[in-house]
């Protein structure tokens, strides 16, 4: 039982590039989101997923896109990289379809853009 | 939406006492409050949770105590030791309606050998 994982670890990017951020689980989990994290501003929600086919936004969606094919996967999108998403993202998942329950989060990617 | 504020934001304590963390919140309709222990590299982890229809939790060194008029919640960790270093996180329901949570902004916590 790997839990959630992320891939890559780290990644460098220049402005204006694209690419995708993976997470997969294999809890079964209904609830998957997204995560950013700068300093001293805690975890900031990107988007969120209740169920394959079924995607909202957080609290910062703009930049990002997601889709929710399988119950396992949940990619994040960055669409043209800018300075300002250098950060670490978090992927977690959770038993529970409100979110509000225990929430797994993977190991992060620490993602700079240049 | 939910404003979760959290502090102190750093916090040293020698090992074998008590630290306290303190968090408030907006909506007086939220009912859920996790905290989480992120160490250092690592992906945050879910240590204690909370739901309003209790004012107290405990599991061994841990506890969290929760205020509804006051709209504050509290994470107490009694006897720190060395491994308690760490980045901690409150959390309560976003807006209504929403799936979600919203994150305090962490609290570094040293505890010195």
């Amino acid at each position: 039982n790997a839990g959630v994982t992320q891939t890559p670890k780290f990644q460098v990017l220049k402005t204006g590039q694209s690419m995708t951020l993976q997470c997969a689980q294999d809890m079964n989990h209904e609830y998957m989101s997204w995560y950013r994290q700068d300093p001293g501003m805690g975890l900031r929600l990107i988007h969120y997923s209740v169920g394959a086919g079924i995607t909202d936004q957080g609290e910062v969606p703009n930049g990002y896109n997601v889709s929710r094919s399988t119950t396992e996967d949940f990619p994040l999108r960055l669409l043209s990289a800018a300075p300002s998403q250098t950060s670490v993202y978090f992927c977690a998942s959770s038993y529970s379809d409100s979110g509000l329950g225990e929430q797994f989060f993977g190991p992060g990617t620490r993602l700079t853009v240049l | 939406g939910e404003n979760v504020e959290q502090h102190p934001s750093t916090l040293s304590v020698q090992e074998g006492d008590s630290a306290v963390i303190k968090c408030t919140y907006s909506d007086s309709a939220s009912n859920y409050f996790p905290w989480y222990k992120q160490e250092l590299g690592k992906g945050p982890q879910l240590i204690i949770d909370i739901r309003s229809n209790v004012g107290e939790k405990k599991d061994q060194r841990i506890a969290v105590t929760l205020n509804k008029t006051a709209k504050h919640f509290s994470l107490h960790i009694t006897e720190t030791q060395p491994e308690d270093s760490a980045v901690y996180f409150c959390a309560a329901p976003s807006d209504t309606g929403r799936r979600a949570l919203t994150f305090g902004s962490g609290t570094r916590l040293q505890v010195q050998p």
